[in-house]
């Protein structure tokens, strides 16, 4: 099974400034036959459902502004929030969609 | 509008069943790959199954094989998983997911499954 492994655990971040969260792959998760990175992004916000943000490393979900940005390839990743927001805070999980079984990170909470 | 919606958590007792039930809405439900995610209380998200739209491909997490199984009824446009020989560390929310293939675009609200004598 892939293992994705995300850093910080946690971290504190003030309002207007920005947060860069890592994940970590144990296996490559570029395909060589399409060149896409096949990492995505979660947010979960406390007591909601989480919701999708990012896939294929670097494309947003529709609705997902533009504070948001993935970047990254083969087994490390980054998700990037610029001008930090109090509605952010949350916590942050990346996601393979590489092989099944499809696995998470162990989440990374973002606090103001 | 894009809706799942999930329910039949309830208590069971270890070794029981259950059969949770997706109702999908807002989008071509069998032309999308569906999910079932769970997280345990306060701990993170742990994907369970995932089937193709028209119930081709089915995969599952070890921890669930042979005891649960992923189905959907693409007339009814609705998603299941009947869960059997529960324990307790299966004990979590569960959640319904819409996905592209196996990126997961769109969460449900969830449904509570207690396990627990």
């Amino acid at each position: 099974d892939i293992v994705l492994t995300q850093s910080p655990d946690s971290l504190a971040v003030s309002l207007g400034e920005r947060a860069t969260i890592n994940c970590k792959s144990s296996q490559n998760l570029l395909s060589g036959s399409d060149s896409r990175n096949y990492l995505a992004w979660h947010q979960q916000k406390p007591g909601q459902p989480p919701k999708a943000l990012i896939y294929w490393a670097s494309a947003r979900q529709s609705g997902v502004p533009d504070r948001f940005s993935g970047s990254g390839s083969g087994t490390n990743f980054t998700l990037t929030i610029n001008s930090l927001q109090a509605a952010d805070v949350a916590v942050y999980y990346c996601q393979q969609h590489y092989s099944a079984p499809i696995t998470f990170g162990q989440g990374t909470r973002l606090e103001i | 509008e894009v809706q799942v919606v999930e329910s039949g958590g309830d208590l069971v007792r270890p070794g029981g069943s259950l059969r949770l039930s997706c109702t999908a809405s807002g989008f071509t439900f069998s032309a999308c790959w569906m999910h079932w995610v769970r997280q345990a209380p306060g701990k993170g998200l742990e994907w369970v199954a995932i089937i193709k739209g028209d119930g081709s491909q089915i995969s599952y997490v070890d921890s669930v094989k042979g005891r649960f199984t992923i189905s959907r009824d693409n007339a009814k446009r609705s998603l299941y998983l009947q869960m059997d020989s529960l324990r307790d560390d299966d004990t979590a929310l569960y959640y319904c997911a819409k996905g592209a293939g196996y990126v997961i675009d769109f969460w449900g609200q969830g449904t509570l499954v207690t396990v627990s004598s």
